[in-house]
């Protein structure tokens, strides 16, 4: 199974402020999946990342407010740009492993 | 599309009894991979068990095991012999084999809460 790393683990922001979520995993992926889970609910795909191209946004997410970098086979950062309180979510980023799919820890968000 | 479904919200279980967890789903493709998450208060999402489309037998996983019924569209997971640990909400979750983008649809999930 892949270990999945993500920093920061919580933060709070102040609305307007942008804050970046690295995701380091323990081996190479060939794709990384970005989630987000508001309050109280399920999880929503935002967007996936292959290494050497653009991200692919699901519906109702766009570039300018989540920009990811996927720079290597490990690495990948999301960025939650000119935060509102409803940006206020736990985060995860997630790997292929064999026939299933592992998590990160989540970054739990708050935006003031 | 792809659509997962929780109908139980919320679950209480006593400690050392059985407990189903409801999910049903619909795709019309033929091959796909049904999932169950744990999502303590913690917020980290732990793999639990994993169902392939041609799988002709029910998977299990220690005190996990999924009911798969292929022709009702259902994958209810069981958990035998529960414990406080397992007090947590559960998420079901599909994913379609495609050509590329193999995300994850998940259901609303359902919250158990295991009483001594």
């Amino acid at each position: 199974s892949a270990v999945i790393s993500q920093k920061p683990s919580r933060d709070i922001c102040q609305r307007g402020t942008s804050l970046t979520i690295q995701c380091q995993v323990d081996s190479q992926v060939t794709m990384m999946f970005w989630y987000r889970q508001q309050p109280g609910q399920s999880l929503t795909l935002i967007a996936t990342a292959n290494q050497g191209s653009e991200a692919t946004y699901e519906s109702g997410f766009v570039i300018d407010k989540f920009p990811i970098s996927r720079p290597n086979l490990t690495f990948s950062t999301l960025t939650v740009s000119n935060m509102s309180p409803e940006d206020s979510s736990i985060y995860l980023c997630s790997v292929e492993g064999g026939y299933t799919q592992y998590f990160g820890p989540g970054t739990r968000l708050t935006v003031l | 599309a792809q659509k997962i479904t929780q109908t139980q919200p919320g679950m209480f279980v006593q400690e050392k009894e059985a407990v189903t967890l409801d999910c049903t789903y619909d795709t019309s493709d033929p091959s796909y991979g049904l999932f169950w998450y744990k999502q303590p208060s913690s917020g980290e999402m732990i793999f639990l068990i994993y169902q392939g489309s041609y799988d002709q037998q029910n998977a299990t996983e220690g005190r996990y095991s999924l009911n798969f019924q292929k022709a009702r569209k259902s994958a209810n997971l069981v958990i035998s012999a529960s414990q406080l640990g397992d007090s947590a909400m559960y998420f079901c979750a599909m994913r379609v084999v495609k050509a590329a983008g193999n995300k994850l649809t998940f259901g609303g999930g359902t919250r158990v809460l295991v009483k001594p």
